[in-house]
């Protein structure tokens, strides 16, 4: 079975403080795909990231990092010196690569979401 | 700009009418989905097609039907609203790239409030 728990349902931060979102995941496959959305007020669906299961190199890009690791089934998503404007739910996914009877070709699977919250 | 369109962005139904809501993409891609948000829930798959011509249930496809007669469309229609439909619904379009990674992308999404 594929799932993505965010146990995290709302975080508030003061601006610049450091905040991480945590991403646990399941699934059978060894292949697969990760994947952090944020949705702004606005409400699109905003890529932010993609990881595949062979990659498990740490990534920086400006104030987000991403923290991968398979041995406990982790993807961590963390933003330093948050801003009023990284206000927004995010969401973690994962599409299960392998099709194999009964799966869904290219489904994403979503956690159910973290509010988070700056505050100036 | 190449992408996913949904059409309309906003709608208000009342309990027991239909409509249909449209999704194209212009990206020639196989796979296409409906999915619905509600809070505290995050994305939930209604349909999904793997092609012109087919398509499949997902997690909750009650209350709603789907069709993809044209590779670049993809209809979701509720024949009778209720109130429980009140919700976000994205369309997304994916294929598999080299690499094996499905290039992804996301509507704009369609909020239907059913009163």
């Amino acid at each position: 079975a594929q799932k993505v728990t965010q146990a995290q349902t709302e975080i508030s931060v003061v601006e610049k403080e450091d905040v991480t979102l945590d991403c646990v995941y399941e699934t059978r496959d060894t292949t697969y795909y990760l994947f952090w959305y944020k949705q702004p007020p606005s409400g699109e669906l905003v890529f932010l990231i993609r990881r595949n299961s062979f990659d498990e190199q740490n990534e920086i890009s400006g104030r987000y990092s991403w923290n991968f690791q398979k041995s406990t089934s982790s993807f961590n998503f963390t933003i330093t010196a948050s801003q009023v404007v990284d206000s927004a739910v995010y969401f973690c996914a994962l599409i299960p690569d392998v099709p194999y009877r009964g799966s869904t070709l290219g489904r994403l699977y979503f956690g159910r979401g973290t509010q988070l919250t700056v505050w100036p | 700009n190449a992408g996913v369109t949904q059409t309309p962005k906003f709608r208000v139904l009342k309990t027991g009418q239909s409509m249909t809501l449209l999704c194209a993409q212009d990206m020639n891609h196989e796979y296409m989905y409906w999915y619905r948000q509600d809070p505290g829930m995050g994305l939930r798959l209604i349909h999904y097609s793997v092609g012109e011509g087919t398509t499949a249930k997902g997690e909750v496809p009650d209350g709603y039907n789907v069709s993809r007669l044209k590779k670049q469309n993809f209809l979701l229609g509720l024949e009778s609203a209720a109130p429980s439909q009140t919700s976000v619904y994205f369309c997304a379009s994916s294929t598999p790239v080299t690499g094996g990674y499905y290039g992804y992308t996301f509507g704009s999404g369609t909020r239907l409030t059913v009163v």
